[in-house]
């Protein structure tokens, strides 16, 4: 089955305990993102990979790192945790190239992330 | 910069109802528009699409025309189901697959 999969599901850690929420993907698509979901403000895009070892900046990226060292694999980083990133986090990936502009992301099911 | 505005606040509508929830866009050019729906504990996932002006994206019986001169891009359903209870969300294509979402409306469909 196409998917995408996140892990963990839910979280509580506490403030400036690093951790890493994984993403991975079965359908080989190249491009791959972190959004954040608050209430009141949507999804808010945290970083993207156009392939494999290219990472760019969304709009809201600090207090955060990625990795993109194979293809179906993006890990979300929190070096130092801190309360406002208590948040919804979405993986997405899709199989456009970029450019193309078509806009067909795949979503996992979220990680529910609360930093005390 | 380009970006997409929701209507404000959750619709609550009884089954068998009109569902209309508007959105318009901000942008330099043509972009492609979205709505994208989110069930409860699940993803989004992509429900339809319009890539140019005048298009009409439908999926599910929902529907949403592309129109140019309005900036619009509302959505619609003829006849709603308890089962269509869910977060939906306009977005527009800012290329390079990046997107920007509305704030989402949550619809709550009553039996």
């Amino acid at each position: 089955e196409a998917q995408v999969t996140q892990n963990p599901r839910y979280l509580i850690t506490v403030t400036g305990k690093k951790l890493t929420v994984t993403c991975s993907q079965n359908m080989n698509h190249e491009y791959m993102s972190w959004y954040r979901q608050d209430p009141g403000l949507g999804l808010r895009q945290i970083y993207y990979s156009m392939n494999v070892e290219v990472t760019d900046k969304g709009d809201v990226p600090e207090g955060y790192k990625v990795s993109r060292k194979e293809k179906r694999n993006f890990p979300l980083i929190l070096e130092s945790p801190s309360p406002n990133q208590t948040s919804l986090y979405f993986c997405a990936s899709s199989f456009d190239r970029g450019g193309s502009n078509t806009g067909e992301l795949f979503f996992g099911e979220g990680s529910r992330l609360t930093v005390l | 910069g380009d970006s997409v505005t929701q209507m404000e606040g959750p619709v609550t509508l009884s089954e068998e109802a009109f569902l209309t929830i508007n959105c318009t866009y901000t942008a330099t050019g043509y972009p492609s528009l979205f709505w994208y729906v989110q069930y409860p504990g699940e993803g989004l996932q992509l429900l339809l699409k319009a890539t140019k002006a005048d298009d009409k994206g439908s999926n599910k019986g929902f529907e949403a025309t592309y129109r140019k001169e309005t900036t619009s891009f509302h959505l619609e359903k003829g006849s709603v189901q308890v089962s269509d209870s869910a977060v939906y969300f306009c977005a527009l294509g800012l290329g390079n697959n990046r997107l920007a979402f509305g704030k989402g409306n949550q619809v709550v469909v009553i039996p």
